[in-house]
This record gives structure tokens, C-alpha cells and sequence, in this order.
């Protein structure tokens, strides 16, 4: 059974660049999450999404954005790329309610 | 709002001594807990979880989690530590009966000191 999957696995984009990470869950899996990870401020919830609509959102400005498709895999935009939207990106799926999220490898964002 | 807080950024273990991780939890109403660990430049990997029944939760490579309502805790342990268990611990809730999104702390860093 494969796993969660995000590409690609790095990128480098220049301030003021827009940026879309992918995501395919788990086959099955309906919940898919992200999440920001940096050293200084740990792991950080951007939203879920859950058969095609956004379920829980987190304290990100509007420049993050995402959607899930039909077949649940998902795609996370950020706009007007920032220095500080250098992190590794998470994205993790879930049949939700009691069972655990499986992680992707992550996407690494370098912004210059 | 539903937090979790580790309190030790850094946990350093004689290799063979037994290591615990730190890990308690706010939420109103009963938790999901679970722990997950993250190996260098590689994703979260579940370690295990907390839903109802027996305090004492067994999980993968040996490790074990005590849950106490009381302290709001769900301590990591592990009874004798492995050079290979160093790595980054993550401890996260969701609230028990909602569709809610998971929250992490920020994570500790294990060292086993060989």
C-alpha cells in the first residue's frame, strides 16, 4: 500500500513568487492535513480537508491557500512568497475521527 | 482551544537507562493523544495512541505511553534506550468526538548518549 506522497520534494523560489505543493493521501483516505514545520516554531496547522471541503483552518495569512480534489488529493498554494515561508511543508492523511494521521516526507521550501 | 506543551526543548539518555518524554495536553472534554517521532530530513512516523480504556498504551520500536487524566499527561517512555531512538518526538491531541484538526507541541529532541 503506498504512502502518503508530496512533490517535489524541494524548492527554491524567489520572494514575491507564488508556489503550489502536491499531495496525494493514502488511497482511501478522505482527511488530508497540512502543516508548516520550522525550527523555531515546531509544527504549525495550516488547514484540513475532508471530501473536498475545508474542514479546520489554522492562523496562516490569506496567502495560504489549499484545496482537495474528487480523488483526495490535494494542493497547497502560498502567494507572494515571504523569507519566512522557508520551511518543510507536511502534508498527512487520515480516515479521520480515532485513527492516526500518516505523514508525507514533506516538501522543503527555500525562499531567497 | 485545545493545546499540548512539551516542556523540554532537549532530553539527553545514557544509552540502556530508561527515557521518558514529556507531554501534557489541554482540551475540554477527552482527548485523542498520540505520539509520533521524526528521523532527519524525513516525515512524522506514528508511534502510538491514546483513545479509551487502559492507562498504559504499548507502541512500536518498544516504546509505551502513561496517560493520566488527572495531570492531563501523556508521557513517552521507553524502559531501556537505543543510540537509534535519537531523534525528534512529537506529542498531539484532537479532541475526542469532534472532527477536529490534530494539534502538535513543538517537540523534543532525544539524545542517547552511547
Amino acid at each position: 500500500k503506498a504512502g502518503v506522497t508530496q512533490t517535489p520534494r524541494y524548492l527554491i523560489k524567489t520572494r514575491g513568487q507564488q508556489v503550489t505543493l502536491s499531495c496525494s493521501p493514502i488511497s482511501g483516505h478522505r482527511s488530508v492535513s497540512w502543516y508548516q514545520q520550522t525550527p523555531g516554531q515546531g509544527l504549525q496547522f495550516l488547514f484540513e480537508y475532508f471530501s473536498e471541503t475545508q474542514r479546520n483552518k489554522g492562523n496562516f495569512p490569506g496567502r495560504f491557500s489549499g484545496r482537495q480534489f474528487s480523488n483526495s488529493r490535494s494542493e497547497m498554494n502560498v502567494s507572494t512568497l515571504e523569507l519566512g515561508d522557508s520551511a518543510l511543508y507536511l502534508c498527512a492523511s487520515s480516515l479521520g475521527g480515532v485513527l492516526e494521521a500518516f505523514f508525507g516526507q514533506g516538501t522543503r521550501l527555500t525562499v531567497v | 482551544a485545545q493545546s499540548v506543551a512539551q516542556p523540554e526543548d532537549q532530553v539527553n539518555v545514557a544509552e540502556g537507562n530508561p527515557l521518558t518524554v514529556k507531554c501534557t495536553y489541554s482540551v475540554s472534554g477527552n482527548p485523542y493523544l498520540f505520539w509520533y517521532v521524526q528521523y532527519p530530513n524525513r516525515g512524522l512516523q506514528f508511534l502510538l495512541k491514546y483513545i479509551t480504556g487502559d492507562n498504559l498504551v504499548k507502541g512500536s520500536y518498544g516504546f509505551e505511553a502513561e496517560f493520566n487524566k488527572s495531570q492531563t499527561s501523556f508521557h513517552l517512555k521507553k524502559p531501556s534506550a537505543l543510540v537509534s531512538d535519537s531523534a525528534l518526538y512529537f506529542c498531539a491531541v484532537r479532541h475526542m468526538n469532534r472532527d477536529d484538526k490534530i494539534i502538535f507541541g513543538k517537540g523534543t529532541r532525544l539524545h542517547i548518549l552511547p
